[in-house]
């Protein structure tokens, strides 16, 4: 079974509507990340977590929120979702070093 | 602000042949560097990682050359094969152990037998 899971891998919905992404890991990391990936922006950061009580707004966080309901599980909500929140979007997990990250295999999203 | 180029346009060559991406970046002082490959639909895999001390790392047909004067990490691929064909992405880390990464855009590689 892969470490790291998504679910949905895609969803299609319509503006103003709310959804959430789903991430689970059995790798027993204590970091965990969201990232979005657009054509030729590369990822960038949305919400980082060090452990459950610990949560970071990364460099594109408005629009989002997440909630780390235990240490395997983040999810990533769209309050409201708008169409230039169509993108990849991608979590990943590291240990507490923090050097290699592991990613899930994407979630695509679709807002209309 | 911080920046990372790499490479927009695709890399084609001849299986066999030594692949080489380039990863710039500027207003920052990263305490290591990594590389990733992607794969169409999937999420990105860690390929190497390479501290601001060391100038070089190789891990079986991969290396990566880190100048900090200049800037730079090249990524090597020898003697290429088609299925090294992939998106590769250049990730930058701090010195705060946030474990935040900063990535590049990616430059394809398309390896032709």
């Amino acid at each position: 079974d892969a470490d790291v899971t998504q679910t949905p891998r895609n969803r299609i919905t319509k503006t103003g509507k709310r959804i959430m992404l789903e991430c689970s890991q059995t790798k027993g990391h204590d970091r965990m990340y969201w990232y979005r990936q657009d054509p030729g922006l590369g990822l960038r950061l949305i919400y980082y977590s060090f452990d459950v009580k610990d949560i970071n707004k990364g460099e594109i966080s408005d629009g989002y929120s997440v909630s780390r309901q235990a240490q395997a599980k983040f999810s990533l909500s769209l309050e409201s979702a708008i169409p230039n929140q169509t993108a990849l979007y991608f979590c990943a997990t590291s240990d507490l070093a923090g050097e290699t990250q592991y990613f899930g295999p994407g979630t695509r999203l679709l807002v209309l | 602000s911080q920046k990372i180029e790499q490479n927009s346009e695709a890399l084609n060559i001849q299986e066999g042949k030594t692949a080489t991406l380039t990863c710039n970046y500027t207003n920052y002082s990263p305490a290591y560097l990594q590389w990733y490959r992607q794969d169409p639909g999937r999420g990105p895999v860690f390929l190497l990682l390479i501290r601001e001390n060391e100038k070089e790392k190789r891990k079986e047909r991969l290396k990566v050359t880190f100048d900090t004067t200049l800037k730079q990490s090249l990524f090597h691929i020898t003697a290429s094969q088609p299925a090294d064909s992939a998106t590769y992405l250049c990730a930058l880390a701090g010195r705060s152990n946030t474990g935040k990464l900063i990535f590049g855009q990616g430059t394809t590689l398309q390896v032709k037998p």
